[in-house]
């Protein structure tokens, strides 16, 4: 079926640099997501993305988050300077529609933050 | 607000037998439902959803879910689990308005065991 690719799936990032998650989503998607999810925790909405536009972000989207899909490439998902919280699986997602359609994940790239 | 209760963290069933993974949200509109499966080392895939009708849904490999509005539960079951049934279940509701927001539970490990 569909796939969403994630790379790298394992990333090790000083504290204060910037790290940039790449995801590849299924190609004629229009939604595009970030998920967060601590070891041991949910995964919680971190922020949607539509026609070159955050449509919605949670209070987990701090302002050292950044999302961008630059012409039509890679979803992606900056985070500017990072911090040892920051530390979590990161899942991408994708779906052609919006509220009742099929959402697509990726495997998650495990950000470690030393 | 949406949430979502799976109050068992951890599930361990014989092969053969029945299986009923719970799960509880909250939400004050009409909520999208969803289960979802995750395998060790792979992204989430999506087992069944219930948007409306028929409030018993059929998945894939033999799962179904139950929408009870009254009790706000949307239990998932299957008749006679195999080993390969072994991974994390998380149950989602969506509103229906808002771009696939899914929130999530916390997931259910389940561990088929011969």
């Amino acid at each position: 079926g569909p796939k969403v690719l994630q790379i790298p799936s394992h990333q090790i990032i000083d504290m204060g640099q910037m790290v940039t998650l790449n995801c590849d989503p299924v190609s004629n998607h229009l939604y595009f997501y970030w998920y967060k999810q601590i070891l041991g925790q949910q995964m919680e909405f971190l922020v949607n993305f539509y026609n070159g536009k955050v449509m919605e972000k949670s209070k987990l989207f701090k302002d050292q988050f950044s999302v961008e899909r630059p012409d039509g490439s890679y979803f992606t998902l900056k985070i500017q300077p990072t911090a040892l919280e920051d530390s979590a699986v990161y899942f991408c997602a994708s779906s052609f529609g919006g509220a009742n359609t099929e959402v697509f994940f990726g495997k998650g790239t495990r950000l470690t933050v030393v | 607000a949406q949430s979502v209760t799976q109050p068992d963290a951890r599930v361990t069933v014989s092969e053969g037998a029945s299986l009923q993974l719970r799960c509880k949200y909250s939400y004050s509109g009409t909520p999208y439902l969803f289960w979802y499966v995750q395998y060790p080392r792979q992204g989430l895939q999506l087992l069944l959803k219930y948007y409306s009708g028929d409030p018993v849904v059929q998945g894939v490999n033999g799962f179904e879910a139950e929408f009870i509005k009254s009790n706000s539960s949307f239990h998932l079951r299957k008749a006679s689990v195999h080993w390969s049934d072994s991974a994390v279940y998380f149950c989602a509701v969506s509103a229906s308005s808002s771009f696939s927001k899914l929130v999530f539970g916390q997931g259910t490990s389940l561990s088929v065991v011969p």
